[in-house]
């Protein structure tokens, strides 16, 4: 199994402005994802944070607007920028261990942003 | 593409009573199916896995290739199984989850 911390827990933003989001690992894993879980909603992947090269995004993401870094295989942080309400949401981040597809997930961070 | 299907938002069971949680999905090619669950304050977590074909918490899901389900069961629901529980499945380097269901046991 893998312990995944997030910070911050939550965070109230104001609207143009940016929140980085951290993500970290317990020991060394090969695939981290970023989710957003929508109030009432499932969870919708952001992308795939790779090690050493670029995010992979899925449909109606885009870097831009959510920049992810990926240092290392412990560590992830996922940049929510120029925020409107509609980024108001809980972000997700994940770890898959084995083949990737057994996923641990963190605590979440809450984000509100007025 | 991939799709999990979960049909009901909610649902409510009286303690004791058997449980069926119901998921289908949509897989071109072989799929790996999973159920998490996140109960109130906690975070989301593996509750079993297809391939293991294990019992956790006394609930099982037997995969069925022919009708795409992976129907989550337990045949006696108790208070502490109250939560939300997602299928997922993955493919193509991902997981794709279901909307999820709230499993309320009544006592």
């Amino acid at each position: 199994s893998a312990v995944i911390s997030q910070k911050p827990s939550r965070d109230i933003c104001q609207r143009g402005t940016s929140l980085t989001i951290q993500c970290q690992v317990d020991s060394q894993v090969t695939m981290m994802f970023w989710y957003r879980q929508q109030p009432g909603q499932s969870l919708t992947l952001i992308a795939t944070a790779n090690q050493g090269s670029e995010a992979t995004y899925e449909s109606g993401f885009v870097i831009d607007k959510f920049p992810i870094s990926r240092p290392n295989l412990t560590f992830s942080t996922l940049t929510v920028s120029n925020m409107s309400p509609e980024d108001s949401s809980i972000y997700l981040c994940s770890a898959g261990l084995a083949g990737g597809e057994t996923q641990y997930f963190g605590p979440g961070t809450r984000l509100l942003v007025l | 593409a991939q799709r999990v299907t979960q049909p009901e938002k909610l649902l409510s069971v009286f303690k004791g009573a058997p449980v069926e949680l119901k998921c289908n999905y949509s897989y071109s090619g072989s799929p790996e199916l999973f159920w998490y669950v996140q109960y109130s304050r906690q975070r989301l977590q593996l509750l079993l896995r297809h391939i293991s074909r294990e019992s956790i918490k006394g609930f099982t899901a037997d995969l069925n290739k022919g009708e795409t389900s992976f129907h989550l069961k337990k045949p006696f629901a108790q208070e502490e199984d109250s939560a939300m529980y997602y299928c997922a499945l993955w493919g193509y380097q991902k997981v794709t989850f279901g909307t999820g269901t709230k499993l309320q046991v009544i006592p």
